[in-house]
């Protein structure tokens, strides 16, 4: 496509649910990250992939997160038993290459009640 | 660590002023180092780079930056300020050659131009 696609654009979950997040980067796009931001917050990096590799997930806050990316393309990031504080928008970005500008999608907008 | 910072929260200016938003970086090794802008309920849009060469880049909307490595910081500027140029612009630094790629954001500075 066009740009980073991420879906669904909200998603409003019960407590203690699993829910699953899905970014589609810029076709030949080889890095891909997600990043969080909460209301009125800055960006929270959660975890970047090389290929399909993951060398850096420092950012994921609990062992509830979880994130995969299959064929180099399109990742999923998993957060299981959702807290009320796991709301934020969660946003997927990737770019040409390591070194390249990203570019970003318009986000999940994630509200845990 | 590695980190990036954005020491103001909001900068005024009216429409037609020189506008400055501050950031400074602190990173191991050569960085690469870029702008975003968020305009509300939107994502963040590229504005800007710098990876090597030429200190004074320019990018999207008629913003510069320019690239100081003595005082370690990225400045985005911009000429004459437009009310619609109001919006939350993000600093942002990648270490050149790290062990990761991941790109750094600042906590974002809100750009206010009154007409």
């Amino acid at each position: 496509g066009a740009g980073v696609s991420q879906s669904p654009s909200n998603k409003v979950t019960e407590k203690g649910k699993d829910v699953e997040l899905r970014c589609d980067p810029i076709s030949g796009h080889t890095a891909l990250y997600w990043y969080r931001q909460s209301l009125g917050q800055g960006l929270e990096f959660l975890i970047y992939f090389q290929g399909n590799s993951a060398p850096d997930k420092s950012g994921l806050p609990s062992d509830r997160f979880s994130a995969e990316r299959t064929g180099g393309s399109v990742s999923t990031l998993t957060i299981q038993r959702t807290q009320q504080e796991d709301s934020a928008v969660y946003l997927c970005a990737s770019s040409l290459e390591s070194g390249g500008e990203a570019f970003f999608g318009q986000g999940t907008r994630l509200t845990v009640v | 660590a590695q980190s990036v910072a954005q020491p103001e929260d909001q900068v005024n200016v009216a429409e037609g002023n020189p506008l400055t938003v501050k950031c400074t970086y602190s990173v191991s090794g050569n960085p690469y180092l870029f702008w975003y802008v968020q305009y509300p309920n939107r994502g963040l849009q590229f504005l800007l780079k710098y990876i090597t060469g030429d200190n004074l880049v320019k990018g999207s909307y008629g913003f510069e930056a320019e690239f100081n490595k003595s005082q370690t910081s990225f400045h985005l500027k911009k000429p004459s300020a437009l009310v619609s140029d109001s919006a939350l612009y993000f600093c942002a630094v990648r270490p050149y050659g790290g062990a990761t790629n991941k790109l750094i954001f600042g906590t974002g500075t809100l750009l206010a131009v009154q007409p």
